[in-house]
Formats: structure tokens, C-alpha cells, sequence
């Protein structure tokens, strides 16, 4: 089966600095999702990853995705304190149609 | 706004009781639909997929008679903890998307806590 690993599982930032979150599967990604949630809420979509070294943006963050589909990484541009929440990568089983798997999340708190 | 709405937010209870939840995707037809189980301070673990008309599909480990799934529709899906007990309390969610290739969209999550 499909495992992601996330980095780091926590993170606390300076508002206005940058972060950058890892993950890394142990297999080639065929789908990778980034969502962010907020502690005892559902989950936000945020980017769509499918192809090798694919890279989006959307207003300060921005997600991309190796050559080799094993590893996607997620970045915050000047981060502020709405950035703060949990941050969750999935990877789509292309066996089992749109099945998720995610990572273990990643924490992050933005300190004024 | 919301694509997927799940109902109700929070439910406390007895233990013993059985406790429903309702997904539903709000302006699309979904014929798969998916439930998540979510612990403290822990990632999202997929507990099974609803299958419109036909019998859910549940990950290894899942009891599918402690966990009903019903997908009677194409826009709603619920889940059913039968005779709940303290360990079943939990952070449920589901999720749906438009078409294969598409995000998922997920529902706001239903807190379970079993007295």
C-alpha cells in the first residue's frame, strides 16, 4: 500500500517568514492532493498535483511536484496567521479510483 | 461555499446507542463516497467506500457491522455506528468528488463522543 511520509510533523514561524512542508511516498504518486484543516473542521482543498515536476500557485502558496512523482513539496510566501492549521497531503490510488491516502500532517502556528 | 455537507456536527451519546450520519453533495451527483475516521492529533485514516447502490467497499480492519454504510442515492451516503461504545468516539468525515480525476471535497466532520 501507499505511504506518505510528512516533514516536519510541527512548525511554528515568525509571521512574515517563509515555511516550506515535505512529503515523500513510497511509491510513484499518480494523484497528490494538498489540503489544510483547521483543528476539528473538515478539510480545505488546496492544490492538485499529477504530473512530474508540475508546480501551482495560488495567492502565497505555492505546491510542486518532482520529475520522479515521489515527492511533493508545499510552500508559504510571507506567512500570516490565517496560514496557521493543519496541512495534509494525499496521494490518489489510481487501483482504486479516487481513493485518498494522506500523510501524517503537519502542524503549523504562525506566531504575530 | 460548502459542496459537501455532513450532518450532524456533534453528537454525544450513550453507550450502546446507534449513532447515524448523513454526507451529502450538495450540487452534484456523486456515486462514490468516502469515510474517514480522524483520532487526536493523528491524520485521517480511510475507514470505507460507498458504493451507490451496492455494498461498501471497507478498508482491512474496519468492522463493516460495527460501521453500517448506506449510499441509497447519488447524493447521500450515511454511516451507521451501531451500538456505540467510548473507543468508536472519534472525528468522522466523508468526502466526494465530482468526478474521478477531481479533489475531493470533504464534509465539515461529525465529533462522536460516547459516554
Amino acid at each position: 500500500s501507499q505511504e506518505l511520509e510528512q516533514s516536519p510533523q510541527s512548525l511554528i514561524v515568525q509571521e512574515g517568514k517563509n515555511l516550506t512542508i515535505n512529503c515523500t511516498s513510497s511509491k510513484t504518486l499518480y494523484g497528490l492532493y494538498w489540503y489544510k484543516q483547521k483543528y476539528g473542521e473538515g478539510l480545505i482543498f488546496l492544490m492538485m498535483l499529477q504530473k512530474g515536476g508540475e508546480e501551482k500557485s495560488h495567492e502565497k502558496i505555492t505546491a510542486k511536484l518532482d520529475e520522479k512523482k515521489q515527492q511533493s513539496s508545499l510552500h508559504i510566501t510571507a506567512s500570516q496567521p490565517s496560514h496557521a492549521g493543519i496541512y495534509l497531503c494525499g496521494a490518489e490510488s489510481k487501483a482504486a479510483g479516487n481513493k485518498l491516502t494522506f500523510g501524517g500532517g503537519t502542524r503549523v502556528l504562525v506566531k504575530p | 461555499g460548502a459542496v459537501v455537507s455532513q450532518h450532524p456536527s456533534r453528537v454525544i451519546c450513550k453507550s450502546g446507542t446507534s449513532v447515524k450520519i448523513e454526507c451529502r453533495s450538495l450540487d452534484f451527483q456523486a456515486t462514490t463516497m468516502f469515510w474517514y475516521r480522524q483520532f487526536p492529533k493523528q491524520s485521517l485514516m480511510l475507514m470505507a467506500t460507498s458504493n451507490e447502490g451496492s455494498k461498501a467497499t471497507y478498508e482491512q480492519g474496519v468492522e463493516k457491522d460495527k460501521f453500517l454504510i448506506n449510499h441509497a442515492s447519488l447524493t447521500l451516503s450515511t454511516l451507521t455506528v451501531t451500538s456505540a461504545h467510548p473507543e468508536d468516539s472519534s472525528f468522522y468525515i466523508c468526502s466526494a468528488s465530482r468526478q474521478v480525476n477531481q479533489p475531493q471535497h470533504f464534509g465539515d466532520g461529525t465529533r462522536l463522543s460516547i459516554l
